[in-house]
């Protein structure tokens, strides 16, 4: 069965500073795995997602993400974080019949 | 922009009465998901349809719940009875044909059991 953690349920970056949210998955096949924000009172959006082309996937907003298969990793990165950066963001994980499954989630805050 | 339609956005019941969540998703999207979140659990997945047809609904408490695509355009979650625990928000979320493209979500049914 597919699985993903997150670790870390909270993380606070100063605005400007780095931005790392960490993401490890468990699959038996190569996965396809996604990233998802999701701001107060609103559904999930799509950050970026790799599906087992370049390891290092460019996302919207300035988001990155490197898929690391000997680490099982999938950490989200953005250089600088803004404050509307804050929000709830979600790692997931699909294999090749569709079936999407999340962590439980990163509360990102950005202090001024 | 196309998107995921959940109707309603709110919704207030007593415990024990019937709830009808519903979703329209975009179309030409042939894979169809229903998540519940809670602030206990995260995002739990339902049950997920393709071409109308239910893959998976082990997510699902059977006794009460439920979930048809009558159409390719309506997808339902029903509730009967409600109880207080059900009280979460309602994902609904659409893909197209191929699992490499990742899915869109619906704003989301927000349900408070009294």
């Amino acid at each position: 069965a597919q699985s993903v953690t997150q670790l870390g349920s909270h993380v606070s970056v100063s605005e400007g500073a780095l931005v790392l949210l960490r993401c490890n998955y468990s699959s038996s096949v190569p996965p396809y795995l996604f990233w998802y924000v999701q701001y107060p009172n609103q559904g999930l959006q799509l950050l970026l997602k790799y599906t087992s082309a370049a390891t290092l996937v460019k996302g919207i907003n300035g988001f990155e993400a490197e898929f690391k298969k000997s680490e099982t990793s999938f950490h989200l990165t953005k250089p600088s974080a803004h404050m509307s950066d804050a929000a709830e963001y979600f790692c997931a994980v699909s294999d090749k019949g569709g079936k999407l499954i999340f962590g439980q989630g990163t509360e990102l805050s950005v202090k001024p | 922009d196309a998107r995921v339609t959940q109707t309603p956005r709110h919704k207030v019941t007593e415990m024990g009465q019937e709830v009808t969540m519903r979703c329209q998703p975009i179309l030409g999207h042939n894979t169809v998901f229903w998540y519940r979140q809670t602030m206990m659990q995260g995002l739990e997945l339902l049950a997920y349809f393709r071409n109308r047809a239910p893959l998976d609904d082990s997510g699902m408490p059977k006794d009460r719940f439920s979930a048809e695509m009558p159409d390719a355009t309506l997808a339902t979650l029903k509730i009967q009875p409600s109880e207080p625990r059900d009280s979460a928000v309602y994902f609904c979320a659409s893909g197209p044909p191929g699992v490499n493209y990742g899915y869109t979500f619906g704003s989301g049914t927000r349900l408070t059991v009294v």
